[in-house]
């Protein structure tokens, strides 16, 4: 069975500061990887996915970058935290083939002061 | 750009009764359409998918897609107070089976 993992559960940090966020999937070869951020009371929002090892494609601006280092691992990261980034961050897998439904983890839930 | 609109945007419901969700989106271009149920401080998980005009049943749910009129809409029969949830509505958008947009949600809150 397919698991999906994300570190940290939740963060507190400082405008200004870096961040990096994480995901793995277990059990499942070259799946397609997404990152989603989800404001309090807004919308899911797809900020980037990635079909291979090495390629990540970006969705929207959002001051934030992501890269797959490995095929089970998707990692979103900036160098400095705005308030604006605060929210609950969601990895997503799918399989590679048409009209596959996402698995999300269980998401990190980021606060900026 | 796919722009996804979804009304209401809560419902109180009693135990029981049958609740309709409505979902409209702009790209007529979009081939696959899906509906997660997000639980309070939790990941969405996938509920129903539907790729062609026409109605689809699972159990109490049922899904309609009108691809003519860009209307899709989930429909449940019998609600249970575990049916209480943000129900969020989402199609691909460019043509790519990556882009999934999805749309703001409406929070079902169902009364025992």
């Amino acid at each position: 069975a397919q698991t999906i993992h994300q570190w940290p559960v939740a963060e507190i940090k400082a405008v200004g500061s870096p961040l990096s966020l994480g995901c793995t999937i277990k059990g499942k070869s070259s799946p397609n990887l997404y990152w989603y951020w989800q404001a309090t009371g807004g919308t899911l929002q797809q900020l980037f996915y990635s079909i291979t090892v090495g390629q990540v494609e970006s969705v929207v601006q959002l001051n934030l970058s992501a890269s797959r280092p490995k095929d089970d691992q998707f990692i979103l990261s900036t160098e400095k935290l705005l308030l604006s980034h605060s929210g609950f961050y969601l990895c997503a897998w799918s399989r590679q083939v048409s009209n596959e439904r996402l698995f999300f983890g269980h998401g990190t839930k980021l606060s900026v002061l | 750009q796919q722009n996804v609109q979804q009304s209401p945007e809560s419902l109180i419901v009693p135990e029981g009764a049958r609740t309709s969700l409505n979902c409209t989106f702009s790209d007529s271009a979009s081939q696959y359409f899906w509906w997660y149920r997000q639980h309070s401080g939790k990941a969405p998980k996938a509920l129903m998918s539907i790729f062609s005009n026409g109605e689809k049943e699972e159990g109490r749910f049922t899904i309609h897609l009108n691809k003519a009129s860009l209307h899709f809409s989930l429909h449940i029969r019998d609600s249970q107070p575990s049916d209480s949830a943000l129900y969020l509505c989402a199609g691909n958008s460019g043509g790519s089976n990556a882009k999934l947009t999805f749309g703001k949600g409406t929070k079902l809150s169902v009364k025992s």
